[in-house]
């Protein structure tokens, strides 16, 4: 099947600091990709569509500012975490969409001391 | 809205016993439905889906679900546990039946006992 990959798998950051995500759909292209966040014991819950070379889609509740999403090229969407404070810490899972069927990336664990 | 609701958070069966995990919906359209898997520190794996047509799917890894409207259900079931098995699973709803968007249920910790 079609591979997602998703960069860094872990980080560690200070409080205030920025934090970068990367989301790569390796062997197809996506013009939608999906990011999502998880915390222990929870299940997955959808921050905001990223669709390619136009705006994200957030969900409701979610700080576009706080959680910038950059979709430039087919294959590749990042997600910026601003400002990181300790609340920020969370699962990261990106998915891509192909034909509509969703992979998954491996997910980032974000420690924000 | 739509909606998922697994039933129990935790699971534990013995090896070779059957496994039986939970899930209801509520959905305003026709529903697609999806079982995941997901192992420690990764990302989610598709085990099975439902989108049209037999109601009983049969996915990856022995895994199996069928689809009961009259229930709105979409139980998990496998014949016999290994200890592969153990994972966090999840069910979920593609609630406009277009694009990727899902919705997930809180998902179940499945433990298998040698």
């Amino acid at each position: 099947g079609a591979v997602v990959s998703q960069h860094p798998s872990w980080v560690i950051c200070k409080s205030g600091t920025s934090v970068k995500i990367e989301c790569r759909s390796l062997d197809f292209q996506a013009t939608t990709m999906f990011w999502y966040r998880q915390f222990p014991k929870q299940s997955l819950m959808l921050m905001a569509t990223s669709n390619e070379g136009s705006k994200a889609t957030y969900e409701q509740g979610v700080e576009k500012d706080k959680f910038l999403i950059n979709h430039a090229s087919l294959t590749l969407s990042t997600l910026t975490v601003t400002s990181a404070h300790p609340e920020d810490s969370s699962f990261y899972i990106c998915s891509a969409d192909e034909n509509e069927k969703l992979f998954f990336g491996s997910g980032t664990q974000l420690s924000v001391l | 809205a739509q909606s998922v609701t697994q039933l129990g958070s935790h699971v534990s069966v013995s090896e070779g016993a059957l496994v039986l995990l939970r899930c209801n919906y509520s959905s305003s359209v026709p529903p697609y439905l999806f079982w995941y898997v997901q192992y420690p520190n990764q990302g989610l794996q598709l085990l099975l889906k439902y989108t049209t047509g037999a109601t009983l799917v049969k996915g990856i890894n022995g895994f199996e679900a069928e689809f009961k409207k009259s229930e709105t259900s979409f139980h998990l079931t496998k014949p016999s546990a290994h200890m592969s098995d153990a994972a966090e699973y999840f069910c979920a709803v593609k609630p406009d039946n277009q694009g990727g968007k899902l919705i997930f249920g809180q998902g179940t910790e499945l433990s298998v006992k040698p």
